[in-house]
């Protein structure tokens, strides 16, 4: 059971947009910025969004993230089946002085 | 280009020890954190800790106190992470990952990964 609670799967057609929640507490997402992560199979974690809803370099502006209290958002726009993956979001927990993960969303293009 | 490469795979026996290590290239070693993440067959990502390869000082996640040690060897970019006492729960991919931060953590680089199998 993780700290920071994400669905386990949500689902939309290809050019459709999709948000994935990421819920935490005042020790984690209240007081901490918000990373996402997108793992395709058999892969290692990519980073997508950090600080809350700055792009790295070379991730399309079909991402985004936003952060309100202690839950953060990613949205995605214009989905593609390339876009099928596993999304997860992180940040620093202060209490327990420990980088912390949500349980990971599968996404499904259909 | 920054590159995190890892060691190969290993299968060792419950109680044994594994040494996974993540070689770094493309950047100046000592600048960044390092931080190992751990994800089992078919779940999520957990984070084990983090050493600073400048002073050697870690920071290691509750559950894993007292079996891991993450060390680095600062004339090869190479940073380790020794697990012992291992049992059937440790099977796992174990990446490293270079830790950036801005106004927060995030993990910009992450290493190949390297399947741990534990298994009588």
């Amino acid at each position: 059971q993780s700290v920071l609670t994400q669905p386990p799967s949500v689902s939309a057609a290809p050019g459709q947009k999709v948000t994935i929640s990421c819920s935490g507490s005042s020790s984690n997402i209240g007081n901490n910025y918000v990373s996402w992560y997108q793992q395709l199979p058999g892969t290692a974690p990519k980073l997508l969004i950090y600080d809350n809803n700055k792009r790295p370099s070379g991730i399309p502006d079909r991402f985004s993230g936003s952060k309100s209290g202690t839950s953060a958002t990613l949205g995605i726009t214009g989905l593609q089946t390339g876009d099928e993956a596993d999304y997860y979001c992180g940040t620093w927990d202060s209490s327990l002085s420990a980088s912390l993960f949500g349980g990971g969303t599968k996404l499904t293009v259909l | 280009q920054v590159q995190l490469v890892q060691s190969g795979a290993e299968v060792t026996k419950p109680g044994a020890s594994v040494k996974v290590s993540c070689t770094a290239s493309g950047y100046s070693f000592t600048s960044y954190y390092m931080h190992w993440v751990r994800q089992a067959p078919g779940q999520g990502l957990e984070w084990m800790g983090l050493i600073n390869p400048s002073g050697g000082t870690t920071i290691y996640a509750q559950k894993f106190q007292g079996r891991v040690t993450m060390t680095r060897d600062t004339s090869t970019s190479t940073v380790y992470m020794e697990l012992s006492s291992l049992r059937s729960e440790d099977t796992a991919v174990y990446f490293c990952a270079r830790g950036e931060y801005s106004f927060g953590l995030y993990f910009d680089y992450w290493g190949q990964g390297t399947l741990v199998t534990v298994s009588s």
